[in-house]
């Protein structure tokens, strides 16, 4: 089975310190999304990209947070500096949209559980 | 801005007993409506697209149907290895690739 391959999958690290969150979407997809999970505030979509390029971030705080994708087959996030509030866990996901509609909903990865103490 | 309620938050059924779980929408137009399954510790897992009211998938013991305003997911004669969080999210006109997710169903099925 074709799958989104995240690491790390868990990270504790020191408030201050920076966080690279990685992403291996399916080879064909185009269209890569991050998306944030939360008890408090539950899935929210972060950034998403189509073809490489960025389509929307807006749900990024942008003065600590980026994310590229340098290549096809990588997506990056990275917060820096991280902050005791950024713990949760990010989800990649990517999908192939053709038109207006996305074909088979979209693929998650495992998330990586992030932790900031 | 796309709005999406999902209820109850949490249902424990017997294995057999047969329910639904509701997702209710707010959008301008919708493009799909999808259905996920999440376990502990794992990213959500792609159940159903709807595209249109009226419209139905199954999958086993899951069938998903689509009204203009609530989408339902019925689980017939549910088995403990159903037991999962159940997510609904939207695709509207306006959020171009963007799903707005709800904040799921809590399901648990006791043997």
């Amino acid at each position: 089975d074709a799958r989104v391959t995240q690491t790390p999958r868990h990270k504790v690290t020191e408030m201050g310190q920076e966080v690279t969150m990685r992403c291996q979407p399916i080879l064909g997809h185009n269209t890569v999304f991050w998306y944030r999970q939360t008890m408090m505030q539950g899935l929210e979509l972060l950034a998403y990209f189509r073809n490489r390029a960025p389509l929307d971030d807006s749900g990024m705080p942008k003065d600590r947070f980026s994310a590229e994708m340098p290549d096809a087959t990588l997506a990056t996030l990275k917060i820096q500096p991280s902050e005791p509030r950024d713990s949760a866990v990010y989800f990649c996901a990517s999908g192939l949209r053709s038109g207006t509609q996305i074909n088979y909903g979209y693929t998650f990865g495992s998330g990586t559980r992030l932790t900031v103490v | 801005e796309d709005q999406v309620t999902q209820s109850p938050e949490a249902l424990r059924l017997q294995e057999g007993e047969s329910s639904s779980l509701n997702c209710s929408y707010t959008v301008s137009g919708l493009r799909g409506l999808f259905w996920y399954r999440q376990d502990p510790g794992k990213g959500p897992e792609f159940l159903f697209t709807l595209y249109s009211a009226g419209e139905e998938k199954e999958k086993e013991r899951l069938k998903a149907t689509l009204t203009k305003k609530e989408s339902f997911l019925h689980i017939t004669a549910p088995k403990p290895e159903d037991s999962a969080t159940y997510l609904c999210a939207v695709q509207s006109e306006t959020s171009g690739s963007r799903l707005t997710f709800g904040e799921g169903t809590q399901l648990t099925v006791n043997p």
